[in-house]
């Protein structure tokens, strides 16, 4: 069964960074495009980047554009997000999700940026 | 950037009553290749989000038939035929069209 977990969330300071990864399984990873798509608490979903089924084509939000990186290993059925200069706003659950329609969705990780 | 907007923000249904939510976009959703790139997806309380409807108007595998997609163009419709109990949550309309991918603001559906 197709599987998605989230990992390398914590407590961070403000302008600090942070390496998310996402594992893979149950799929053919290197088939599909993957999303992360983060949720501020009590808010709603907010897209941030997704990354093409062969790491060519990488696209973000202008809320992170230049601070955060999507990369994939498909040798290790991996998806990355590295964050950087991390800023408060950035506090979320950190979701990964595979293709443009994202039928499958990870429990997510916490990131806490605080001082 | 496409803004999606969702109506009602809050809707209290009572159980084995039918609801709606509506989703009206700024822009087309048609893609260049023919297809509307619309989801929506349920997020029950603690839990992430789950997929329902993709392209308009497909349930994903595992989602009970009481769940429909309907809509073109610019305006989508969600229906629950009867409310259940385990339907309660926060319900998303998505559009992958067009990068960057939104979110409609969420439409929380609880029981009266």
């Amino acid at each position: 069964q197709v599987q998605l977990v989230e990992s390398g969330g914590g407590v961070v300071q403000p302008g600090g960074s942070l390496r998310l990864s996402c594992a893979a399984s149950g799929f053919t990873f290197s088939s599909y495009p993957m999303h992360w798509v983060r949720q501020a608490p009590g808010k709603g979903l907010a897209w941030v980047s997704i990354i093409s089924f062969d790491g060519n084509n990488r696209y973000y939000a202008d809320s992170v554009k230049g601070r955060f990186t999507i990369s994939r290993d498909n040798s290790k059925n991996t998806l990355y997000l590295e964050m950087s200069s991390l800023r408060p706003e950035d506090t979320a659950v950190y979701y990964c999700a595979r293709d443009y329609i994202s039928d499958y969705w990870g429990q997510g990780t916490l990131v806490t940026v605080s001082s | 950037d496409i803004v999606l907007t969702q109506t009602p923000l809050s809707s209290p249904v009572t159980l084995g009553q039918p609801a709606s939510i509506s989703c009206r976009s700024s822009q087309s959703l048609v893609h260049s290749d023919g297809n509307t790139y619309l989801s929506w997806l349920q997020q029950r309380p603690g839990q992430p989000p789950r997929l329902l409807i993709y392209k308009i108007s497909n349930r994903f595998s595992g989602v009970p038939d009481r769940f429909s997609g309907s809509g073109a163009g610019t305006d989508f419709t969600l229906k629950i035929s009867r409310v259940e109990a385990e339907d309660v949550g926060v319900y998303y309309c998505m559009q992958a069209t067009q990068n960057p991918a939104t979110f409609g603001r969420g439409t929380k559906v609880e029981i009266k």
